[in-house]
């Protein structure tokens, strides 16, 4: 079973659009985390974010905003006036340690195109 | 300080032909993993060494995949045989968390693994 979804193959947005980039989870598991990573056309993943599923408080960091709601197993990533090197692929990861999966399931990515 | 380094960042292999591929983590990481990632299956897991730990092995999709991890630090996936379906980028990360799963993964550049 798909443990992380996210239903957005592509998105295609212009510069200083606002996208947000959905990411849902399944686990049985009450401890676990939650990760988003970047992927630019250079290759390298590149860490974002880590949420605990013991956190539920939002998080801002400079144009970059992450809606983790665990009512609707979700955890939505929200980039503020986009630019165009936000172009990249993007990754929404879980891990479940305590079920021994320590390793990330990852998500299929979000393809993001900023336009000039 | 250095990041996951990789070698080599491109390989390329005639079928049924062996190969060995290296990541060197971060100093002082005790976790690293190795991931596989192709078009058709995105970002798989395949193994998972934590300090003198046994290995994870759950991900591997043969017994034709082995790795190693010498001294607690630099990682060698080895790939037997190798089949076309073989052809992927793979990826090594590390992690400073000693609970396994619960901290952010820094990724490595990857090697581009083609097989003719």
């Amino acid at each position: 079973a798909q443990k992380v979804t996210q239903a957005q193959t592509e998105i295609s947005v212009v510069e200083k659009e606002d996208v947000t980039l959905d990411c849902v989870y399944e686990t049985r598991d009450t401890t676990y985390y939650l990760f988003w990573y970047k992927q630019p056309p250079s290759g390298e993943l590149v860490f974002l974010i880590r949420r605990n599923s013991f956190d539920e408080q939002n998080e801002i960091s400079g144009r970059y905003s992450w809606n983790f709601q665990k009512s609707t197993s979700s955890f939505n990533f929200t980039i503020t006036a986009s630019q165009v090197v936000d172009s990249a692929v993007y990754f929404c990861a879980l891990s479940e340690p305590n079920t021994g999966r320590r390793a990330l399931t990852f998500g299929s990515g979000t393809r993001l195109q900023v336009q000039p | 300080g250095a990041g996951v380094s990789q070698s080599p960042s491109n390989k390329v292999t005639e079928k049924g032909k062996d190969v060995e591929l290296r990541c060197d983590p971060i100093s002082g990481h005790t976790a690293l993993y190795w991931y596989r990632q192709s078009l058709g299956q995105g970002l798989e897991f395949l193994i998972y060494f934590q300090g003198n730990s046994a290995p994870d092995k759950s991900g591997l999709p043969s017994d034709r995949f082995s790795a190693e991890r010498t001294g607690g630090s630099v990682s060698t996936l080895t790939i037997q045989r190798t089949q076309q379906e073989d052809s992927a980028v793979y990826l090594c990360a590390s992690s400073s968390r000693t609970s396994g799963g619960m901290g952010e993964q820094f990724f490595g550049p990857g090697t581009r693994l083609t097989v003719l």
